[in-house]
């Protein structure tokens, strides 16, 4: 059983659209990342929480919101979304935050925008 | 440029060959982790590799870090070893891993 839940696998929108990306993670993990693959490039870091507190933020944009209504949630709103937000998304979990740690990711929920 | 650089882009093998994919990193780190993404998109943790060499069945990760790179050997390649090979180190005290364009495999039977 997958212990990292992301949904949904697939997701189509029309521009200008929000959505919201779910991820929940039944591994006692304190810390949670959400990260973003487009075609042609790496894998892309977008947020550490640790103990539902952001950490990290390496995007740029404010149309992207991490919500953690719960310690194993981290949900990923999308507001007023591009083409160019057209993505895989994945949610990552590990232990603790930090440079010692190895994430586990889920499985990807794939958006594409019209 | 490029934080990690992996080599080759792709790679073509028969069944029963093997293979050794390249990792350099252009700044220092602390451990970096292999990383296989299957073919569907979903991403398996290979190894975590602070330093030196770990074996896990036909996979060994060799990794030194004050030369920042790390090596991955895939022995007896199989068609179900296709797949597009991430490596990745971790930066920062936030978790945040930094990643490769990878290697893409395919394993002709």
């Amino acid at each position: 059983d997958p212990k990292i839940i992301q949904k949904p696998k697939y997701l189509v929108a029309v521009t200008g659209s929000e959505k919201i990306l779910i991820c929940e993670q039944y591994l006692g993990h304190n810390a949670m990342y959400w990260y973003r693959q487009s075609a042609k490039k790496p894998l892309e870091f977008m947020f550490s929480y640790s103990y539902q507190k952001l950490m990290d933020n390496q995007t740029a944009s404010s149309r992207f919101q991490p919500q953690s209504s719960k310690k194993n949630h981290l949900d990923l709103q999308i507001t007023a979304l591009k083409p160019d937000d057209s993505a895989t998304y994945f949610c990552a979990s590990s232990q603790e935050g930090g440079n010692n740690q190895a994430p586990l990711f889920g499985e990807g929920t794939r958006l594409s925008v019209l | 440029g490029q934080q990690v650089q992996q080599s080759p882009a792709s790679l073509v093998l028969q069944e029963g060959e093997n293979a050794e994919l390249q990792c350099n990193f252009s700044t220092s780190l602390n451990s970096m982790q292999w990383f296989y993404q299957r073919p569907g998109g979903s991403l398996v943790s290979l190894f975590y590799n602070p330093s030196g060499t770990k074996h896990s069945g036909r996979l060994t990760s060799t990794t030194v870090i004050k030369e920042r790179r790390s090596s991955l050997h895939i022995s007896s390649s199989q068609t179900t070893d296709s797949g597009t090979y991430l490596c990745a180190f971790i930066t920062g005290n936030t978790g945040k891993l930094i990643f490769g364009l990878g290697t893409t495999l395919q394993v002709q039977p």
